[in-house]
């Protein structure tokens, strides 16, 4: 099955500065590759999100960047603020169609802190 | 527009008991999917129903988990004789099932504490 791995764990930043996080997947056939972004004591809210067919998407001040050939993608904030604060999961899905439709295989998840 | 809801949001029970945990999708959507998340991991994957079917159920435990998601009422995920193992905060997401099929928007959770 699908194994996605996510680094840094912890991740510490000034207010302003840009934060990057970065995750790999095993499954060939993920072509749907969202962000989650949790606060404390609260469900995931997604954030941005990218399928297959392109290769960078951008909303504001968050950016993905998707690399199929080597497997990878990475989450980028710029300008971060203290609200920015949270924890953060990648995750991965086969997408529409086939037994696996609609499964998301999660990364252990990245506590972003933005110093003020 | 109300997002996914989940009740109850804490739930205590005492080893042996039933938990019951109820999630109503955004409204228009078919498709449902519960997780799983212990404490400082990640969310793990149990079940995907769409209405009346189970769809896919590799990530559910063979005993004592169950889920349905019937044709009219919310999607139930039922937990019997509950173990101390089994506290953890239950996650439902919903998706269309046509337009955007794969986005996935979850609920605030319910967290399970077992004594």
């Amino acid at each position: 099955g699908e194994n996605v791995e996510q680094h840094p764990s912890t991740l510490s930043v000034q207010e302003g500065d840009s934060a990057v996080i970065k995750c790999t997947y095993s499954d060939s056939a993920s072509n749907y590759f969202p962000w989650y972004k949790q606060e404390l004591g609260k469900g995931p809210q997604l954030i941005i999100d990218i399928r297959s067919n392109v290769g960078e998407k951008k909303d504001q001040r968050i950016a993905v960047t998707l690399n199929k050939t080597a497997k990878h993608f990475s989450l980028h904030i710029t300008e971060t603020q203290p609200e920015d604060s949270a924890v953060y999961f990648c995750a991965a899905s086969r997408g529409a169609g086939g037994t696996s439709y609609g499964k998301l295989t999660f990364g252990q998840g990245t506590i972003l802190t933005v110093h003020p | 527009n109300a997002g996914v809801m989940q009740n109850p949001r804490h739930l205590v029970r005492r080893r042996g008991q039933e938990a019951r945990l109820r999630c109503s999708p955004v409204k228009g959507h078919s498709h449902v999917y519960w997780y799983r998340q212990l404490p400082e991991e990640g969310l793990k994957f149990m079940v995907y129903l769409q209405k009346e079917n189970i769809i896919d159920e590799s990530g559910m435990p063979k005993e004592r988990f169950s889920a349905e998601f019937p044709k009219e009422g919310p999607s139930i995920l039922r937990i019997q004789q509950v173990v101390r193992g089994d506290s953890a905060a239950y996650f439902c997401a919903s998706s269309h099932g046509a337009v955007s099929a794969e986005t996935q928007y979850f609920g605030p959770g319910t967290r399970l504490l077992v004594l």
